[in-house]
């Protein structure tokens, strides 16, 4: 049962284009979404967050937008570089039950100079 | 700041044998959770300590056990492990106001032959 989807495996851009990485849930309970990067032999590094009743979280290059209704969250990056190369994943976040955090399978992104 | 360390940094273990992971939370995090990682997919959440309880739990055997100390440093124990227990383990905390954003150590590489 997957509970988060990044249904794309990988994304090519241009430097200085913009990015968007999307993703996909089916649980209505999750109270926070999240995007981490993962660099080779390295653990994930949070990215940014947002907040279940929010819909646009902002920080620096990087957006999250929420869409409820539609149960789909996307991250954007404007302006993408080469050092954004990574995998990307997102994540949901609830409490009911117990704390518990459900990756997607991730999307790499690679950045062409 | 200290971020989060885990050791060791890769493990050979023999199938039904018994393995323990480490791992010690970044300065002023009281939560730490563990999760798996197989090739090519995202972490999977195997549970959560706040002090030195769990309070949080996947979808994962009771073989899978763990401890949090009162430095909130931590442990994960594998009991009679299978093949399909070789991955890549990450440890990750937080601190109690904002236990979403969670913050990765570099995690064990453990394989069973």
């Amino acid at each position: 049962d997957q509970q988060v989807k990044q249904n794309s495996p990988s994304l090519s851009v241009q430097e200085g284009r913009i990015s968007i990485l999307n993703c996909d849930y089916t649980n209505s309970m999750f109270d926070y979404f999240l995007w981490y990067k993962k660099y080779p032999a390295e653990g994930p590094t949070f990215l940014i967050s947002i907040s279940s009743i929010k819909d646009k979280n902002e920080d620096g290059r990087f957006t999250v937008f929420l869409n409820k209704s539609a149960k789909h969250l996307s991250l954007h990056i404007v302006p993408s570089q080469p050092g954004d190369s990574a995998v990307y994943f997102c994540a949901a976040w609830f409490l009911t039950g117990g704390f518990k955090t459900i990756f997607g399978a991730g999307t790499r992104l690679f950045v062409k100079a | 700041e200290t971020g989060v360390t885990q050791s060791p940094t890769h493990l050979i273990k023999t199938r039904g044998q018994q393995v323990t992971l480490r791992c010690s939370s970044q300065s002023g995090h009281n939560t730490v959770s563990w999760y798996q990682q197989a090739l090519g997919q995202g972490p999977q959440f195997i549970f959560q300590y706040y002090r030195e309880e769990e309070n949080g739990r996947g979808n994962f055997p009771p073989r899978f056990s763990g401890l949090q100390f009162p430095n909130y440093s931590s442990e994960l124990n594998v009991n009679a492990l299978e093949l399909d227990d070789s991955a890549l383990y990450l440890c990750a905390s937080s601190s109690g106001q904002r236990t979403y954003e969670q913050y990765f150590g570099p995690g064990t590489r453990l394989t069973v032959t």
